[in-house]
């Protein structure tokens, strides 16, 4: 079955250090890979996404994503968090089209990020 | 202003009631999406549309059903015969159905409470 693991039900880091945020998934062929951002009470925001080329992909307020295809991974990262970074974080995979993928979603449970004063 | 826009914010309903929760989108986007969102738990697909007139079951569809008469409007009833309809309901779009590399936008959100 295809899956998307988000290992850590939250994160503790201290304003200012780096932070990571873990995302692993099982999906077969080469799927797209997002971030998301979900504030209380709120929907949820597109942070990035991997489509194919570089590795590294850029996104929204600083944060930065790591697709690593052989360990099936796709890392958050942030070199410096702010406080105003808590927030509970949602990786999500669509698989290819050869897959049956299309448009539709596959997300893990959440990570929660606590960035702390 | 452009985007995707739910209500209510907040929706209360007794037991054996139906009850329908609003999305439109104003991005001319195809494609629309219903999740539903408890805690712990990632998003979980109800129904999708790919255009005008269509719509198909997600993973989660019992007890839910939705129209989609106009591009800009997907509506999602919550019927008595979903058994635990409490949760935060998100709306979803995208341009288009089969284009992959499509991001989807999401709404704010409703959050239904059964009483």
């Amino acid at each position: 079955a295809q899956s998307v693991a988000q290992p850590e039900d939250q994160v503790n880091v201290a304003e200012g250090n780096p932070l990571t945020v873990k995302c692993t998934y099982s999906v077969s062929g080469n799927p797209y890979l997002f971030w998301y951002v979900q504030y209380p009470n709120r929907g949820l925001q597109f942070l990035l996404k991997y489509i194919t080329g570089d590795n590294l992909v850029k996104g929204s307020y600083g944060f930065e994503a790591e697709f690593n295809k052989s360990q099936t991974s796709f890392h958050l990262k942030k070199p410096s968090a702010l406080v105003s970074d808590s927030a509970l974080y949602f990786c999500a995979v669509r698989p290819d089209m050869f897959s049956g993928g299309y448009n539709k979603l596959i997300f893990g449970a959440g990570t929660r990020l606590a960035v702390h004063p | 202003d452009g985007g995707i826009t739910q209500s209510p914010k907040y929706l209360f309903r007794k037991e054996g009631q139906n009850v329908t929760l609003s999305c439109e989108q104003n991005l001319n986007h195809d494609a629309m999406y219903w999740y539903r969102q408890d805690p712990g738990q990632g998003l979980r697909l109800i129904y999708y549309s790919q255009i005008v007139n269509d719509f198909q079951k997600g993973d989660i569809a019992e007890g839910y059903s939705v129209s989609r008469e106009k591009k800009e409007s997907f509506p999602l009833t919550v019927t008595s015969a979903q058994k635990n309809p409490t949760a935060f309901y998100l709306c979803a779009s995208t341009p288009s159905w089969g284009g992959g590399t499509d991001t989807q936008y999401f709404g704010p959100g409703t959050r239904l409470t059964v009483l």
